[in-house]
């Protein structure tokens, strides 16, 4: 069983910063078990996957916004991040972290375990 | 990209009802389709990935068939609970896309 939940300033400013931390809770496994990924949904809109990452740094990220983004993770603090750069209204988002797991036998991705999200509002 | 495109948008239902909603990709490719279950506010929820299979202790009364390019979400009692909204993904191709939503409202 995989508990997350994501943390960080609800209101960053524009051409700022966005950063969000993703803290795990896993049972009976480790951080290694799984991918972390990110994905966020702007007001009124669908669902955007971001990008994931391994607990070896390894990643692959959403080429819309690879230019800004950045993961990383600790896993000594069971915790992974995101970070993307010179935001404007249009990054104003629901952000969700969830575990990404992958079945060797289907060969697919699928994201099993979600955060509640946590809102962040880019404005001035 | 591949585009993800599901029907309808919305539907109303009652509880006990069969539902069906449907995901169709842009690009051709076997199973690699999963759905959630979402309520605003709450953590989305993995109910069926790899096209058909259900995840660990959802109820049987979701099932999900097909292949590429479509796809189907099935309920076969609605029940309270299952007023939501409902997402298709597929992860065959990087990046990862979703269909924009099934609202599931109370008629």
């Amino acid at each position: 069983q995989v508990q997350v939940r994501e943390s960080g300033p609800g209101l960053v400013k524009p051409s700022e910063t966005l950063s969000l931390t993703c803290t795990v809770s896993v049972s009976g496994a480790s951080m290694r078990s799984y991918y972390w990924t990110w994905v966020r949904q702007p007001p009124g809109k669908g669902l955007e996957w971001i990008g994931y990452i391994y607990y070896d740094g390894s990643s692959d990220y959403n080429p819309s916004l690879k230019s800004r983004v950045t993961m990383s993770v600790d896993t000594s603090r069971n915790q992974f991040f995101l970070s993307l750069t010179s935001v404007t209204a249009a990054d104003t988002a629901v952000y969700y972290c969830a575990s990404q797991s992958w079945s060797g036998v289907q060969r697919i991705y699928y994201f099993d375990y979600w955060g509640q999200g946590a809102l962040v509002t880019v404005s001035s | 990209d591949i585009q993800m495109t599901q029907s309808p948008s919305s539907l109303s239902a009652s509880v006990g009802d069969r539902v069906t909603i449907t995901c169709r990709a842009s690009q051709t490719f076997s199973r690699s389709l999963n759905w959630y279950h979402h309520i605003p506010g709450k953590a989305p929820k993995l109910l069926i990935y790899a096209a058909s299979t259900l995840q660990n202790g959802v109820s049987s009364r979701f099932s999900g068939s097909g292949s590429g390019p479509d796809f189907n979400l099935t309920i076969s009692s609605l029940q309270p609970e299952d007023f939501a909204t409902y997402f298709c993904q597929q992860t065959y191709s990087s990046p990862w896309t979703f269909g924009q939503g099934t609202k599931v409202e109370f008629k």
